[in-house]
């Protein structure tokens, strides 16, 4: 995959604005899409999860939405807070449909303000 | 344990040196998967098991690189006569066949 190597690509916001961090994803094929959030020195946390059959999908304060026909993913976080701050990765399964083998997109590091 | 657990944190090895990471999955997980991330990148698969089967390993960088889980529970992953390009976080995931991956909080290795 593409890699920005130690410039993570930055979104800063504001405590109690909403968050959205992007993810282009390559292989068409894919149909299980993953966000994780990784703090540092720690491993990657599930978020949320969608199957190429939906298009949106809500859990608490976050949203995803794919789009498969210009093959986006996003990830919405609303009134985002300080604890929010971390690595965001998407991922994708094009194998098989479960999270057997995952390609990880480039990072986003966000960044909230007080 | 509650989560994926994984020893040591860290280590920093001379080059040439072998290396064993050890991972122990949730209990009940049957499939377990390993992946490397190199500093400031997102995680790449390096192989998977679904109980003790290896039923993919195609991300393995070399022979120097060896992973197994004998009894279908705990892993490990061998690194024989590091390289420095080997300094990376080790990933340990789990998760029940088919469902969310969960990843332990990574080993750390430095070759100097």
């Amino acid at each position: 995959g593409e890699s920005v190597g130690l410039h993570l690509p930055t979104l800063s916001v504001q405590e109690g604005d909403n968050s959205i961090i992007n993810c282009a994803y390559s292989n068409s094929a894919s149909d299980y899409f993953i966000w994780y959030k990784q703090e540092s020195g720690k491993g990657p946390q599930f978020i949320i999860d969608i199957r190429s059959n939906m298009d949106k999908r809500q859990g608490q304060r976050v949203t995803v939405l794919l789009n498969k026909t210009v093959k986006h993913l996003s990830l919405q976080i609303a009134a985002t807070q300080p604890g929010d701050s971390a690595v965001y990765f998407c991922a994708e399964n094009p194998w098989d449909g479960t999270a057997s083998k995952l390609t990880f997109g480039t990072g986003t590091r966000l960044q909230v303000t007080l | 344990g509650a989560g994926v657990s994984q020893s040591p944190r860290y280590k920093v090895a001379k080059r040439g040196q072998d290396v064993a990471l050890r991972c122990d999955p949730i209990s009940g997980h049957v499939s377990l998967f390993w992946y490397q991330q190199a500093l400031g990148q997102g995680p790449e698969f390096l192989t998977y098991f679904q109980n003790e089967a290896q039923l993919d390993k195609s991300g393995l960088p070399s022979d120097r690189f060896f992973a197994e889980r004998p009894e279908g529970s705990v892993s490990t992953l061998k690194i024989q006569r590091t390289q420095q390009e080997d300094s990376a976080v080790y990933l340990c995931a789990s998760s029940l066949l088919g469902n969310t991956i969960y990843f332990g909080e990574g080993s750390w290795l430095t070759v100097v």
